[in-house]
């Protein structure tokens, strides 16, 4: 049962373009929302965060939005660069496990 | 600050032998996990440890897994025996809280044939 869906295992954005990766969860009781950025044979970094009282929080190119109403939180990445291909992780907080991952998104940027 | 250090890096082993994966956190995190990264199930949290103890292992496949934390700078994985459904790459990751701020390592990617 998964409390964390990445429901695109891949996303190709044309470079200079909006990225958007979506996560969606189950629990309502997660407080905090995270994403990882992951590059091949490397760990997750963590890239930027947003917490339940929030519904938006921003760093640079990066943006995260929560809606939770409908349970989602989004990552927006403008303007998309080579360097942001990667996997990119949503992961949430609250619950009795630490960190919750979802399985992660592809991002390709095409030059 | 190395940050969190995994070894080995590659492991490649056969079925039924024991494979032992090594962490050393970074200095002064009280907490530290286990993850295994496969395509189906992305990335899941095996066992974490508060202050040297464990805390929650009800991610820890089977019987087969067990991970040891004897001093704050030191953790293993064990699997004994190993079995190729176990080929996944597993991350240490270490952090001052439970819910963020988590550092993770390069992890150690594990083949069993």
């Amino acid at each position: 049962d998964q409390q964390v869906k990445q429901n695109s295992p891949s996303l190709s954005v044309q470079e200079g373009r909006i990225s958007i990766l979506n996560c969606d969860y189950t629990n309502s009781m997660f407080d905090y929302f995270l994403w990882y950025k992951k590059y091949p044979a490397e760990g997750p970094t963590f890239l930027i965060s947003i917490s339940s009282i929030k519904d938006k929080n921003e760093d640079g190119r990066f943006t995260v939005f929560l809606n939770k109403s409908a349970k989602h939180l989004s990552l927006h990445i403008v303007p998309s660069q080579p360097g942001d291909s990667a996997v990119y992780f949503c992961a949430v907080a609250g619950g009795a496990d630490g960190l919750t991952f979802g399985k992660g998104t592809h991002l390709i940027i095409q030059p | 600050d190395a940050g969190v250090i995994q070894s080995p890096r590659h492991e490649v082993t056969e079925m039924g032998q024991e494979v032992t994966l090594r962490c050393k956190p970074i200095s002064g995190h009280d907490y530290l996990f286990w993850y295994r990264q496969t395509m189906m199930r992305g990335l899941e949290l095996l066992i974490y440890f508060n202050n040297n103890v464990p805390i929650d292992d009800s991610g820890m496949p089977e019987d087969r897994f067990s991970a040891k934390m004897p001093n704050a700078s030191f953790s293993t994985l064990k699997i004994q025996p190993s079995e190729p459904r176990d080929s996944a790459v597993y991350f240490c990751a270490s952090s001052l809280s439970d819910s963020y701020g988590y550092t993770f390592g390069s992890g150690t990617r594990l083949t069993v044939v």
